[in-house]
């Protein structure tokens, strides 16, 4: 089951930064945390992963506690484009599986 | 970026029937993919994971004589719903490992059984 907490749904004015957080209190030192993302009726999209330190990248920033036991992430500039479910994932760093456990995700609405 | 394809991108059948599903990769070789299935309003939930040229490993409960996967090259893993019922109507989604951190997904292919 799925290691991860998230809101059920958030929204954010268009142009203004999201910031999607991610409850992952039972986190082991060797797991790391991904994040997907999924527009409607499509397959979902890699976004951004990080183990430790703060990440970034052309689609977003992560931002993860210094306890690791929970995280951020971080769209600048929310388009209407970015409107999609949002999935906080965490996975072991030496797990030879590479599978993808989804939870629920956070539904994040951009408004106009 | 790597692009994964499904096909179809939707089908109905009968009940009783069977259904194949391909998933391609069109630009990398995948010796991984993986099978999900997301019914409305719900996450993904991972099916199978198909390795190029050994058995499919299926997640518990998932019938591995229902859902049949092949995966015979490194660009192409196939699901096939065999028998399928009004309750294996669902959205399937394929995904292939890219790097050890990246894991792009097809389209989706919607299945309806009537």
């Amino acid at each position: 089951d799925a290691k991860t907490t998230q809101p059920t749904s958030m929204d954010c004015a268009e142009g203004r930064a999201a910031n999607l957080p991610c409850n992952h209190s039972t986190i082991s030192g060797n797991e790391y945390v991904y994040w997907y993302r999924q527009i409607h009726s499509q397959g979902p999209q890699y976004i951004i992963h990080g183990l430790k330190n703060n990440e970034t990248n052309e689609m977003a920033s992560l931002i993860i506690t210094e306890d690791r036991k929970s995280s951020t992430l971080i769209l600048p500039h929310a388009t209407l484009r970015d409107t999609a479910v949002y999935y906080c994932i965490v996975r072991p760093r030496m797990d030879s599986s590479y599978k993808l456990i989804f939870g629920s995700g956070t539904r994040l609405l951009v408004r106009p | 970026g790597a692009v994964v394809s499904q096909h179809p991108s939707w089908v109905i059948c009968k009940s009783g029937t069977s259904v194949k599903i391909e998933c391609r990769s069109l630009d990398f070789q995948a010796t991984t993919m993986f099978w999900y299935r997301q019914f409305p309003k719900q996450s993904l939930m991972l099916m199978a994971t198909s390795n190029e040229g050994s058995k499919a490993t299926h997640e518990q409960g998932v019938e591995k004589d229902k859902f049949l996967i092949n995966h015979a090259s490194l660009t192409l893993s196939t699901l096939t719903v065999t028998s399928a019922h009004p309750e294996d109507s669902s959205f399937y989604i394929c995904s292939a490992r890219v790097r050890d951190h990246e894991q792009f997904f097809g389209p989706g292919t919607r299945l309806t059984v009537l």
